[in-house]
């Protein structure tokens, strides 16, 4: 089946500029993540969705960052007014349950060059 | 907070040896510890998970150990190929449905 898809896989936006990131999970996977992993930096946690909740939001780094899913299916993960700090890998993965025994599966990430 | 720290950074070895990566973290009350591989442009692949009642798990080649008391883990590699050349990741999981904590990751090169 298919792993997890996310779109675009390159972006490059101006700065001030709102972008969207999409993250299409494994399908019947309940948990969602999103990541941001930097040039030479480890992943850094930014969101959890259990189904279209997000009991966990503690890693979005400001208010310019917020994501949503819908259907249990789809997240998006949108930056507004986009600033240099905020080019980086964004990474999705999704997992069966969300517990000890569920593995996480990443997408291959959307690189987000801000300009 | 969770602390997670992999040692070396980067490894080089020549095609054919065993070796072995290490993964520490400093709060053992955790869920599980899984272990990727990251190929340059790519995202995370899932090698291995290890749950915390669980003191090793085996893929082919691949086996990894976890001694939650002393807060680390090691992943071994049998017979290195050239295609094992990537960066290795370990995470750990805290609490049902937290994030995980990645550490930085061990550059491997198996050099042919």
């Amino acid at each position: 089946g298919a792993g997890v898809s996310q779109s675009p896989s390159n972006k490059v936006t101006e700065k001030g500029k709102d972008v969207e990131l999409r993250c299409d999970p494994i399908s019947g996977h309940t948990a969602l993540y999103w990541y941001r992993q930097s040039l030479g930096q480890g992943l850094e946690f930014l969101i959890y969705f259990q189904g279209n909740s997000a009991p966990d939001k503690s890693g979005l780094p400001s208010d310019r960052f917020s994501a949503e899913r819908t259907g249990g299916s789809v997240s998006t993960l949108t930056i507004q007014r986009t600033q240099q700090e905020d080019s980086a890998v964004y990474l999705c993965a999704s997992s069966l349950l969300g517990d000890s025994r569920s593995p996480l599966h990443f997408g291959n990430g959307t690189r987000l060059t801000v300009t | 907070k969770q602390e997670v720290t992999q040692i070396p950074a980067a490894l080089s070895v020549p095609e054919g040896e065993n070796l072995v990566l290490n993964c520490s973290f400093t709060d053992s009350a955790i869920y599980n510890l899984q272990w990727f591989r990251q190929d340059p442009g790519k995202g995370l692949t899932s090698l291995l998970l290890i749950q915390s009642s669980q003191r090793e798990q085996t893929s082919g080649r691949l086996n990894a150990s976890l001694d939650k008391s002393s807060g680390r883990s090691t992943l071994y590699i049998a017979a290195s190929q050239p295609g094992d050349s990537a960066t290795y990741l370990c995470a750990v999981k805290k609490g049902t449905g937290n994030q995980f904590y990645f550490g930085t990751g061990t550059s491997l090169t198996v050099i042919p």
